[in-house]
Formats: C-alpha cells, sequence, structure tokens
C-alpha cells in the first residue's frame, strides 16, 4: 500500500540558510499535517491544512512557512535556520480532516550546522 | 485544551514478560486516543486507536490498550514482550475541539532484555 512519502530524508544546512521539505501523502488523502520532533522530545504539531487551505496552526515560528498545492502536496519552508531547528520533521495525511488518525511519513532529519 | 501524561519515561523488562506502559490523558469534549511506536531513527507507526465502541481495542503486533473513561486512562498492554518490542511509545490524543490535531505525551522507551 501506498504511504506518506516525504523527501528528502537527510538534509544539512548551515545557519540562516532556506531549507524546503516536501510531503506527498497517500492517494485520496485530503488532510496534510506538520509535525516537529526536537531530539528525545515528542512530537510537537506545526500546521495543517484540509482541500488545500490551511485548517490549523500550532508553534510554528514566523520564519517558517507552509502550503498545500494542487495535487495535495505539501511543502514546509524555513528560512533563516537556526541551531535550534535541527529536528525530525514529520508530515501525516488522512481523510476526513484526521477524525480516524493519520499515517506519517518516515521523517525528514534536518541538521543545521 | 488537550493533554496527555505518560506516566513512565523508562521502562525495563525481560523478554517474554508482560508488560504495561500507562497513558491518562485530559480533554473537556469527546476524545479519540491513538498509540504510536518509533523505532530508532524511524518515523512514527500507529499501534492502535480508539475511537469509539468497544473499550478494549487489539492493535498490531499483539498490542492492546483499553480505555477507561472515569479514569481517563489508555493502558497499553503485552501478555508478552520480544526484544524486537524494544522502541519508543507514544500516546495521543485529539478531539475535535482541536481539529483532529494530536497532542503527544512524552514517551515511554520500552527496553526488552534478554
Amino acid at each position: 500500500a501506498a504511504g506518506v512519502i516525504q523527501s528528502p530524508r537527510h538534509l544539512i544546512k548551515e545557519k540562516r540558510e532556506t531549507a524546503t521539505l516536501k510531503c506527498y501523502p497517500i492517494p485520496r488523502h485530503d488532510t496534510v499535517y506538520w509535525y516537529q520532533q526536537g531530539p528525545g522530545q515528542d512530537p510537537q504539531f506545526l500546521i495543517s491544512f484540509y482541500e488545500k487551505m490551511q485548517s490549523d496552526k500550532g508553534s510554528i515560528p514566523d520564519r517558517f512557512s507552509a502550503q498545500q498545492f494542487s495535487d495535495y502536496h505539501s511543502e514546509l519552508n524555513m528560512s533563516s535556520l537556526e541551531l535550534g531547528d535541527s529536528a525530525l520533521y514529520f508530515c501525516a495525511s488522512s481523510t476526513g480532516q484526521g477524525a480516524y488518525g493519520y499515517t506519517f511519513g518516515s521523517g525528514t532529519r534536518l541538521t543545521v550546522v | 485544551a488537550q493533554s496527555v501524561t505518560q506516566l513512565d519515561s523508562q521502562v525495563p523488562v525481560f523478554e517474554e514478560a508482560p508488560v504495561e506502559l500507562r497513558c491518562n490523558y485530559s480533554s473537556s469534549v469527546s476524545v479519540y486516543l491513538f498509540w504510536y511506536v518509533q523505532y530508532p531513527n524511524q518515523g512514527l507507526q500507529l499501534l492502535l486507536k480508539y475511537l469509539s465502541g468497544s473499550t478494549l481495542v487489539k492493535g498490531i503486533n499483539g498490542f492492546e490498550a483499553e480505555f477507561n473513561k472515569s479514569q481517563t486512562s489508555f493502558h497499553l498492554r503485552k501478555p508478552s514482550v520480544h526484544i524486537s518490542d524494544t522502541a519508543e511509545y507514544f500516546c495521543a490524543v485529539s478531539d475535535t475541539g482541536s481539529n483532529y490535531k494530536l497532542t503527544f505525551g512524552k514517551g515511554t522507551l520500552l527496553t526488552v532484555n534478554p
């Protein structure tokens, strides 16, 4: 069965650089979520999209932005990277706005040096 | 606002022993409850979920959990663990008031020793 695809799997950037993370949801899933998991931490909700519109926003820095495109894939753009942005970034997708749970991708590990 | 408390940060057990990972939640509305497992350097895999109906939920890999509304708990159990069950386990809650976004507990590291 198709899963949630995230790219790249690993990314190394320098401070103040920009990074773009991509997420391809399971076919026919209309909702995408982004989570950030710092080292040894639980995942924290960043932002979600339903039918290409932002549906909810969590503790996402102003330096980050995201969108969901017409083919339902989503991109998380991160600018002016800081060392503290080093984390595992998960994308998840669902139908029904997440009422029945989500399927998570394998994550993108971002390291800022 | 919803919150999740996983009462044990680490649980060491011997192989073939039973295990219970504890999870308590707080929410002002009806909730949906989940357990996810994360193996080292891996993503989050859904073990099981409670949406409605029977309070005893069976999941993958022989795990089960029981929803107890009066005690606001959703403890995860397995009667006999294997070395391969060593992983981080996250309890999570979502509800209609939060647009179904998941709030996770801090995680419990289950270590199965031979």
